[in-house]
């Protein structure tokens, strides 16, 4: 089973600010089968990235993915009020589909 | 527009079992894996386990095998998620996600969940 260790667990920050959220798998991940999802309370996860780098349908560009192998990163360049949120990365080339524990985003 | 429409919330007592349902629309759902999430409260996401387009094949987390059925009616476009002898850690909201790719794909849809409730 391939786990996924996120950090960090909290991210404090200001509307426009940068955030950087870090997803390391304990094997490679299989032809960078890596997702992001976003989830907010109450609320199922929505898919952000796929395939480590990929935009969603309808994600603006204020996010974007990278990575390969074990390193996966999320960028989100400027914070927007609707983006304060828990973020997943889940790899799902291999049996089980497994999730990273999850990095919240907080208004600082 | 593609929807996964899931039933209501649902208690049952420790030792019974419960059969959650994914209502699909807006693509036809014998092309389409299938899959299942458990999310214990105030917990991350967990996969329970995968069935395919035909309903003729499933793969279950190792965790929940020997408890948890998959099964899919193509004439209501609906799958079923059944868990049994239910215990107080199966206590959670279930979602139903759609694969997006064949079997290996990320989760592009997802049902907004069913809480399942486990108490005596």
């Amino acid at each position: 089973e391939i786990v996924l260790t996120q950090s960090p667990g909290t991210l404090s920050l200001s509307p426009g600010e940068r955030a950087t959220l870090s997803c390391r798998a304990s094997q490679s991940v299989s032809s960078s089968y890596l997702a992001w999802y976003q989830q907010k309370p109450g609320q199922a996860p929505r898919l952000l990235i796929y395939g480590a780098s990929s935009r969603a349908t309808g994600i603006p560009d204020t996010f974007s993915g990278s990575g390969s192998g074990t390193d996966f990163t999320l960028t989100i360049s400027r914070l927007e009020p609707e983006d304060f949120a828990v973020y997943y990365c889940q790899q799902y080339g291999s049996s089980p589909r497994t999730f990273g524990q999850g990095t919240k985003v907080e208004i600082k | 527009q593609v929807q996964l429409v899931q039933s209501g919330a649902e208690v049952k007592k420790p030792g019974a079992s419960v059969k959650v349902s994914c209502k699909a629309s807006g693509y036809t759902i014998t092309t389409y894996y299938m899959h299942w999430v458990r999310q214990a409260p105030g917990q991350g996401l967990e996969w329970v386990g995968i069935i395919n387009p035909t309903g003729t094949g499933t793969t279950y987390a190792e965790k929940f095998r020997g408890r948890v059925t998959m099964t899919r009616d193509a004439s209501t476009s609906t799958v079923y998620m059944e868990l049994s002898s239910l215990r107080s850690e199966d206590t959670g909201v279930y979602f139903c996600a759609r694969d997006g790719g064949s079997g290996w794909g990320h989760f592009d849809y997802w049902g907004q969940g069913t809480l399942v409730t486990v108490s005596s």
